[in-house]
């Protein structure tokens, strides 16, 4: 199974709302990533979890704020959100961070942000 | 030097007809170059990946072709059916030293009936 599942799918909130985008794999990977997809453009890396201790942080602003509750699963809290952070959020995984060839992307959350 | 320059940026095909996207890179510790495809509103699927002992490597339709003293890659997609129309991005890995994952700028491909 190379599955990573991401709900919700598709997420409309406003700027002072609070949400979070959940991730989760089944392939004991220890490595996972949220990555920010705009539109026409490559996925741009935002936070790295290895062994479930976050290994990089990208500049990313801090309403954004990642969490490992364990190595199955990742969340990403959303907090007084901006409309140009409206976007594809990714998740993916990999076998160890550092090492590993392969990510394995999730579906993504479409985010739009009112 | 980081930077994996990616072409064309769209490209028109007739079903049956070949595609054929390129890739460029500086870093010559980069140890791996996959391609991922992505359909509108999904996340970037794992399509194929080559090493650079490796100068060409074969799945199904799709090949990826390898020159390491010109330090390019490209994708070819043989018999191109409508239903491989999505944007493709190369990218490429080192795992020696600091650890890097660059994608390229992506192809959108359209292949028509």
């Amino acid at each position: 199974d190379t599955e990573v599942t991401q709900t919700p799918k598709h997420l409309v909130m406003g700027m002072t709302n609070k949400k979070s985008l959940k991730c989760e794999q089944h392939m004991g990977h220890r490595a996972m990533y949220w990555y920010k997809q705009k539109a026409k453009k490559p996925p741009e890396l935002m936070f790295v979890y290895s062994y479930e201790k976050l290994s990089i942080n990208e500049s990313v602003p801090s309403r954004f704020s990642p969490e490992c509750p364990n190595s199955s699963l990742l969340n990403l809290h959303l907090h007084a959100l901006q409309p140009e952070d409206s976007a594809l959020y990714l998740c993916a995984s990999s076998q160890v961070y550092g090492i590993s060839y392969e990510q394995y992307f999730g579906p993504g959350t479409r985010l739009t942000v009112t | 030097q980081q930077q994996v320059k990616q072409s064309p940026q769209s490209l028109i095909v007739q079903k049956g007809g070949i595609s054929i996207i390129n890739c460029a890179y500086e870093n010559t510790a980069f140890d791996y170059f996959p391609w991922y495809q992505q359909f509108p509103g999904k996340g970037p699927a794992l399509l194929i990946a080559i090493r650079p002992d490796v100068s060409e490597k074969k799945e199904g339709r799709f090949t990826i072709s390898f020159n390491k003293s010109a330090k390019q890659f490209s994708l070819h997609i043989m018999d191109s059916q409508p239903g491989d129309s999505a944007t493709y991005f190369c990218a490429a890995t080192q795992t020696s030293g600091t650890y890097k994952y660059i994608f390229g700028t992506g192809t959108r491909l359209k292949v028509l009936a």
